[in-house]
């Protein structure tokens, strides 16, 4: 199984451009997340969705938006890229919710830098 | 303000030591998962502990789940190179209704040379 897979693997953008970046999820998973992990601030959650058709924030989601057309994909889109956004990213997947105590299955995560 | 604090945020040992990492908040959990993360990959979980006072073990790693569900600690015994990398807590709170909220720590790095 591939699991959880992100694309691109990194990226190098200038201030104000556009980019999206793909999850893609193939173990029937509910749930799908987005985070960012920055140096001395671990883990922080930016969107994240409860199924198909569905989108929430998390902590840091400004200047970021996502959709979930697919159950399997989970889309995060940069409008205008910030410095502030360099950072590496990361997706994730559970079948139900972590209340529940279910895992979190992580993708290899995407290197940006926004110069 | 961080809820999850770990500590140490850095640790250096040689191969044959043993460690101790900790997770500690002021905030109930109703679940506090540990996860390992190496360079250039995304975090695996290691375990999930979910009962006051529970004791998990995997091979030579020791959880613990403090009995009042605020704090977690991660013990290795005689630790080996292969269990280098960034070791990251990440706590279930408790809440009403279904909004989601699950915190990580920032994360120990844990370096054991030969």
């Amino acid at each position: 199984n591939a699991g959880v897979t992100q694309t691109p693997k990194f990226r190098v953008l200038k201030t104000g451009q556009s980019m999206t970046l793909l999850c893609a999820q193939d173990m029937n998973h509910e749930y799908m997340y987005w985070y960012r992990q920055d140096p001395g601030m671990g883990l922080r959650l930016i969107h994240y969705s409860v199924g198909e058709g569905t989108t929430a924030k998390g902590e840091v989601p400004d200047g970021y938006n996502v959709s979930r057309l697919k159950k399997q994909n989970f889309l995060l889109g940069l409008e205008s890229a910030a410095p502030s956004q360099t950072s590496v990213y990361f997706c994730a997947s559970s079948y139900f919710s972590p209340w529940a105590n279910e895992k979190l299955f992580f993708g290899s995560g995407t290197q940006l830098s926004v110069l | 303000t961080q809820l999850l604090e770990q500590s140490p945020q850095f640790l250096s040992i040689q191969e044959g030591e043993n460690l101790t990492v900790y997770c500690n908040s002021s905030s109930v959990f109703s679940s506090l998962q540990w996860y390992r993360q190496e360079p250039g990959e995304g975090p695996v979980l290691l375990v999930t502990v979910v009962t006051g006072g529970e004791v998990k073990k995997l091979k030579r790693l020791t959880f613990q789940f403090g009995d009042a569900r605020k704090d977690s600690s991660l013990h290795i015994t005689a630790a080996q190179p292969g269990d280098t990398g960034l070791y990251l807590c990440a706590g279930a709170l408790m809440s009403g209704g279904s909004n989601y909220k699950l915190t990580f720590g920032k994360g120990t790095l844990l370096t054991v040379n030969p």
